[in-house]
């Protein structure tokens, strides 16, 4: 069984810029959720999507927006990137909201 | 308060110790508990899930849930070097799940 998917692995991108990072969840997951894994603060909960609608959103500013498709994948998107945002993005996967999820590799995005 | 805590180390164990990993969190609606095991650089792996008081055990793992003192723990028996990593605990509850900052385990050879 394939397990959850991110691309791209890695992106480098300028100040004021957009990104668009992909998920694919595990087949037969039906939520997703991602993370921003920095050294200073950890693992911080952004977003959880179950049969495309955000069910919970975490403490981030509304430049932080995402979205599910009928087929479970899901995209995330940052505008007007800040320096502050450069971190690990990791998306999980789980059958439903309170499963045990499940983690991509991760996208690791560089803002200079 | 944070909403998950625990201690963030380093706990440094002797080859074939138990080690033993702390978490208490603030939300007592929460229902579901996990444990990850995350080495550098790579992203968070699923060591147990918990639902229900009491223990659980899964090899060399075993993790207790308290409801009532708001407590998960981990205990790793007969621990190895491979398990030097930082462990982190999550909790869940209402469509968000939230993480420890993670204890960073050293198992000494």
């Amino acid at each position: 069984k394939a397990g959850v998917t991110q691309t791209p692995r890695y992106l480098i991108k300028t100040r004021g810029q957009q990104v668009t990072l992909s998920c694919s969840p595990i087949s037969g997951h039906r939520s997703v959720s991602w993370y921003q894994q920095t050294p200073g603060q950890g693992l911080q909960f952004l977003f959880e999507y179950f049969s495309e609608t955000q069910r919970n959103k975490g403490n981030f500013p509304g430049r932080f927006s995402g979205r599910q498709f009928s087929n479970s994948r899901s995209e995330m998107n940052v505008s007007t990137l800040e320096l502050g945002d450069s971190a690990l993005y990791l998306c999980a996967s789980s059958l439903g909201p309170d499963n045990e999820q499940f983690f991509g590799p991760g996208t690791r995005l560089t803002v200079l | 308060q944070k909403e998950v805590e625990q201690n963030s180390g380093p706990l440094s164990v002797p080859e074939g110790a138990i080690a033993s990993l702390n978490c208490t969190y603030s939300d007592r609606v929460s229902q579901s508990f996990f444990w990850y095991r995350q080495y550098s650089g790579k992203s968070p792996e699923l060591i147990m899930s918990i639902y229900s008081n009491g223990d659980k055990e899964d090899g060399r793992f075993t993790a207790q849930l308290n409801k009532a003192s708001q407590y998960v723990s981990l205990l790793i028996r007969d621990s190895q070097p491979s398990d030097s990593a930082t462990y982190l605990c999550a909790v869940n509850g209402g469509f968000k799940t939230i993480f420890g900052a993670g204890t960073r385990l050293f198992v000494k050879a």
